[in-house]
């Protein structure tokens, strides 16, 4: 069975301070996809960033980086000097490789940010 | 925009009766997908399809029940609804590709069953 922890339910920090999303995985299977979406207010699902199990190699987009550490099962989100756009719910999810199966995603309970101007 | 459309966007309905939830995309893509978004839940898989006729239960597919005869339209029907099944409902898409599995999101359905 898989499971995405998000143990993080809300923060609250003040405008352009960092923030860091908190992502704990557990699965059975050596290939596996992570993944992180960003829910604003609006309501629609916006795709931030997939990883492959097999490529350890952090990355940085502009203020947003992610740090996987297969070592630790996680896979977390920092936002430096954060905005009032940032405010959303951030969802981490997990997705299994089987072989060209459909493979759905198995979601964390989600974080909701909320940067305060 | 990974054009995706749902319809409707918002029902309001009442226990007993069939509802019947509509996904469509333009891209073409073989996997197609619907999750449930609730309160202390975040979203959970339904039902997916891998083709067309082709389908397979999630996590939650009790009381739900999907059909793909196009490519481009999945459905997803509540036979008779129930209070519990009041939820947001996400279509989703995969593009193909081994080293890819992302999805992408339609804008989602809002149900409540009264």
């Amino acid at each position: 069975a898989q499971k995405v922890t998000q143990a993080q339910t809300e923060i609250s920090v003040v405008e352009k301070e960092d923030v860091t999303l908190d992502c704990v995985y557990e699965t059975r299977d050596t290939t596996y996809y992570l993944f992180w979406y960003k829910q604003p207010p609006s309501g629609e699902l916006v795709f931030l960033i997939r990883r492959n199990s097999f490529d350890e190699q952090n990355e940085i987009s502009g203020r947003y980086s992610w740090n996987f550490q297969k070592s630790t099962s996680s896979f977390n989100f920092t936002i430096t000097a954060s905005q009032v756009v940032d405010s959303a719910v951030y969802f981490c999810a997990l997705s299994t490789y089987s072989g060209g199966g459909a493979d759905g995603l198995t979601f964390g309970k989600g974080t909701h940010l909320i940067i305060q101007p | 925009d990974a054009g995706i459309t749902q319809s409707p966007r918002h029902k309001v309905t009442e226990t007993g009766t069939p509802v019947t939830l509509r996904c469509h995309q333009t891209e073409n893509h073989r996997y197609m997908y619907w999750y449930r978004q609730d309160p202390g839940h975040g979203l959970r898989l339904i039902h997916y399809s891998y083709g067309v006729k082709d389908t397979d239960k999630g996590e939650v597919s009790d009381g739900y029940s999907v059909s793909r005869s196009k490519t481009e339209d999945f459905l997803l029907t509540l036979e008779s609804a129930t209070s519990s099944q009041t939820s947001v409902y996400f279509c989703a898409i995969r593009p193909p590709g081994v080293a890819r599995n992302e999805q992408f999101f339609g804008p989602g359905t809002r149900l409540t069953v009264l």
